[in-house]
């Protein structure tokens, strides 16, 4: 069975400085991989997803991540965070064979310090 | 209007009430799901339907149960609400056939506190 590991709880910066969330998966094969993100008092959003193809994909608000086959990762990258990315962000799989069922990590609080 | 709208938004019940939370789409997505949010815990599925007449328990189905009315419309029971069954519930739907990528549209959540 395929699993989403997310080991960072909360993560803390302050306004302008990068960001990185980092996002594991256990699977056999190579996964569809998404980052999602919940506002406060919101549904959760997409905010990029890996399919196939170049392995550095470009999100909405300035996000990206990587998908690194050989360490089963997935990580979230944005070069220069603003107080509005204060958010709860979410790594979802869903694996390429079987019913494509998405199986989200536990989640990462961000908290923006200005 | 959203894409995916549930309803109730809040609702405060009774230990042993029997609680519906409802969920309709426009997005025309066969797909939908009712997810829980636990802090801590992420987003657990409870169902998922992949059209009127399939419907599967998740991982955690135990104390519920759902209705797949129309394509558009899924509801989540509880028919006997217990406290631990206090969190933010989710419905989300998505579409893997015509040309659809398994992207996610989630509604706003229905947060049940049951005392």
């Amino acid at each position: 069975a395929q699993s989403v590991t997310q080991p960072d709880i909360h993560i803390t910066v302050s306004e302008g400085a990068s960001l990185e969330l980092r996002c594991n998966y256990s699977y056999g094969a190579t996964p569809y991989l998404f980052w999602y993100v919940q506002s406060p008092g919101q549904g959760l959003q997409l905010l990029l997803k890996y399919f196939s193809g170049d392995t550095l994909v470009q999100g909405i608000k300035g996000f990206e991540a990587e998908f690194k086959r050989s360490q089963s990762s997935f990580n979230l990258r944005k070069p220069s965070v603003h107080w509005s990315d204060a958010a709860e962000y979410f790594c979802a799989l869903i694996a390429s064979g079987g019913s494509y069922i998405p199986t989200f990590g536990r989640g990462t609080s961000l908290i923006v310090h200005p | 209007d959203a894409d995916v709208t549930q309803t109730p938004r809040n609702r405060i019940t009774k230990t042993g009430k029997r609680i519906m939370l409802e969920c309709s789409q426009t997005k025309g997505h066969d797909r939908m799901y009712w997810y829980r949010q636990d802090p801590g815990l992420g987003l657990r599925l409870i169902y998922y339907s992949f059209d009127v007449k399939d419907i599967n328990k998740g991982e955690i189905s135990d104390g519920y149960s759902v209705s797949r009315q129309a394509q558009a419309k899924f509801s989540l029971s509880l028919e006997s609400a217990i406290p631990n069954q206090t969190a933010l519930y989710f419905c989300a739907t998505s579409e893997w056939t015509s040309g659809g990528t398994g992207e996610l549209f989630f509604g706003e959540g229905s947060r049940l506190t049951v005392l």
